[in-house]
């Protein structure tokens, strides 16, 4: 059974707003990370935290994590057009097999 | 330098016959992962492959499908007897460190008809 669950499934905003995208996961894990997919093929890693850390950021990136909730969000800020993809996170626990959500496609309207 | 490599890019094939999908992983990383994506799902853990370990297997879906890794590097996936179902995209990933960041191949495409 996969691990981590995004939210929303889908998500539509114009191009320069904010796009927040939520991650839930079940057990206890290592790390958690996030990956962009374009044309569902190889995805890209954007973003590793552990799960010692609160905090992320990297350019418009910005990874929270709440291991307490068990959850983490992406925030891309200042969205452009080619930020239009799926998003996926990612956790590792104690066996160190990755596993992935089902993602969130996110679309960027002109 | 050379990222991960998958082949073929494409392969339909009729049902019941076998497939064989290639993965060439980056130089020197000690892990590799085949996962499975069916269209607009998330990716579906197959196998993980680290170092001389015994490979965790236990995202194969049937006995019809194995997976090897010879020298440490290339990797293949077999399906025997393809069923409609198979029909996904198989994406392999490797990473250097356990676990880590994955680098991904841009996957291969399997039509059964």
């Amino acid at each position: 059974s996969q691990q981590g669950e995004e939210d929303p499934q889908a998500l539509s905003i114009q191009e320069g707003e904010n796009a927040t995208m939520n991650c839930s996961y079940k057990t206890s894990i290592n790390n958690l990370q996030w990956y962009r997919q374009n044309s569902g093929r190889g995805l890209v890693h954007l973003i590793l935290i552990r799960s010692n850390e609160r905090e992320k950021h990297s350019g418009r990136l910005r990874v929270t994590l709440d291991t307490s909730k068990k959850s983490s969000s992406l925030l891309i800020t200042a969205s452009r057009a080619a930020d239009t993809a799926s998003y996926f996170c990612a956790t590792d626990g104690r066996d160190d097999k990755i596993i992935f959500g089902k993602g969130t496609r996110l679309h960027i309207l002109p | 330098g050379a990222g991960v490599s998958q082949s073929p890019s494409n392969k339909v094939t009729e049902k019941g016959k076998d497939v064989e999908l290639r993965c060439d992983p980056i130089s020197g990383h000690t892990a590799l992962y085949w996962y499975r994506q069916s269209l607009g799902q998330g990716l579906e853990f197959l196998i993980y492959f680290q170092g001389n370990s015994a490979p965790d297997k236990s995202g194969l879906p049937s006995d019809r499908f194995s997976a090897e890794r010879t020298g440490g590097s290339v990797s293949t996936l077999t399906i025997q007897r393809t069923q409609q179902e198979d029909s996904a995209v198989y994406l392999c990933a490797s990473s250097s460190t356990t676990p880590g960041t994955q680098y991904f191949g841009p996957g291969t495409r399997l039509t059964v008809l």
